[in-house]
Order: structure tokens, then C-alpha cells, then sequence
């Protein structure tokens, strides 16, 4: 069965600072996703990764892949307020088309 | 392009009754999957459909169903409802293809309410 894990699942940091989030995830798979979702909100797609190696970078934001690690990581670089939300990486199954989910990290920046 | 539409946004059912959620996937897409997400349980995966077909299950009761008409949009049917099945059932779409990366398109969710 695969599973999931994001850490941490709650984060709260000051406006400037970095930090990053962890998705591990258990099992063989070929494609990862993370996605932004705000209080009431649906998800909004925010990287996709294919390949080992993988690095793709959106503004204050930066996702990489190490499929042998089994490891995603998503970066914040001198985080803004606006980036509040919660975060979600997801696994697709291979030939399964599902997206297995993390539990989220829950990001709070204060100015 | 018109992103992904959930109808209805919001709704409050009793105990027992059955509800049908419906979801038009964006233009081109044939491919529609349905999401639940509670604060407890997170976001899981109830069921894929493309060209009318359901591919993949995911672990929810039989009360749980669905469909895809030919025009791609989907349906989804809960029957016999409990209090345990409030949440916010989304809805995303996908190409379903190698140069779309089988990335997937969320709409705006349905709220249910059971009480």
C-alpha cells in the first residue's frame, strides 16, 4: 500500500525566513504533485514532477524529486504572508490513476 | 478556457437520504476523478472515470457510486447518507495524457452537510 507522509504538518514562520516542507512517500511511483490549497478553497496546482532529479521553481517557491530517496521537497525562500495556506504533495499510482495524498502542512507566515 | 464546475457548491442533507453531485471536467478532458476531504481523514480517492468507464476504486462502500456520460461530465451518488460523509467532494479533470504529465485540474468543490 502506499503511503504518504508530509512534515511538518503544521508550520508557522516569520515573513523573510526559508524553509522547507518533506513528502515521503513509500513505494515505486513515476510522477509527484504538489498543490496549494486556502481556507475553504479547492487545490491549485503548483508543480509537477516526472523524472529523478527533477527540479522546477514558481516565484518564492522551488519542488525537487529524488525517486530513489523517495523524497519531495518543497522549498520556501524568504517567505511572504501571501503564501499562507496548506500544502499538499500527492503520488500518482503507477498505471493506477489515482493520487495517493499527504496530510498537508499547514502554513502560517506572520508578518 | 472554462476551468472544472461543481454543482451544487453547498448542501444540507438528512440522515438516510441519498444525494447526486454533478461535475463538467474542463473541455477536452476525458478523464474525471472524485476526491473526499475531512479534517479528519484528508483528501482520499473515491473513483476515476474515462470515456464513461470507471478504471480505479478507491476504498469507500458501495453507498458510494458513480458515473461519466459521453460528454465527459460526471456524476456522483451517495445513498443511504450518514453523518460520517460531510465533507468537501471535489472533483478534477485530466487529459490523460504523456504531454499533460496526467496533471489534474480541481473544480471548486461541493460542501455536504449531513446532519
Amino acid at each position: 500500500e502506499l503511503k504518504v507522509e508530509q512534515n511538518p504538518l503544521f508550520l508557522s514562520m516569520q515573513e523573510g525566513k526559508n524553509y522547507t516542507i518533506y513528502c515521503n512517500y513509500s513505494t515505486t511511483s513515476d510522477r509527484l504533485y504538489w498543490y496549494r490549497q486556502d481556507p475553504g478553497k479547492s487545490l491549485e496546482s503548483l508543480f509537477v514532477l516526472l523524472s529523478n532529479g527533477a527540479v522546477k521553481q514558481e516565484g518564492r517557491l522551488m519542488a525537487s524529486l529524488d525517486t530513489k530517496a523517495r523524497l519531495s521537497t518543497l522549498h520556501i525562500t524568504a517567505a511572504v504572508h501571501d503564501l499562507s495556506a496548506t500544502y499538499f504533495c500527492a503520488v500518482d499510482m503507477f498505471e493506477g490513476y489515482q493520487l495517493i495524498w499527504g496530510a498537508g502542512t499547514k502554513l502560517i507566515i506572520k508578518p | 478556457k472554462a476551468g472544472v464546475t461543481q454543482t451544487p457548491r453547498y448542501l444540507i442533507k438528512t440522515r438516510g437520504q441519498q444525494v447526486t453531485l454533478s461535475c463538467s471536467p474542463i473541455s477536452g478532458h476525458r478523464s474525471v476523478s472524485w476526491y473526499q476531504q475531512t479534517p479528519g481523514q484528508g483528501l482520499q480517492f473515491l473513483f476515476e472515470y474515462f470515456s464513461e468507464t470507471q478504471r480505479n476504486k478507491g476504498n469507500f462502500p458501495g453507498r458510494f457510486s458513480g458515473r461519466q456520460f459521453s460528454n465527459s461530465r460526471s456524476e456522483m451518488n451517495v445513498s443511504t447518507l450518514e453523518l460520517g460523509d460531510s465533507a468537501l467532494y471535489l472533483c478534477a479533470s485530466s487529459p490523460r495524457s504523456q504531454s499533460s504529465s496526467y496533471e489534474q485540474y480541481f473544480g471548486p468543490g461541493t460542501r455536504l452537510t449531513v446532519t
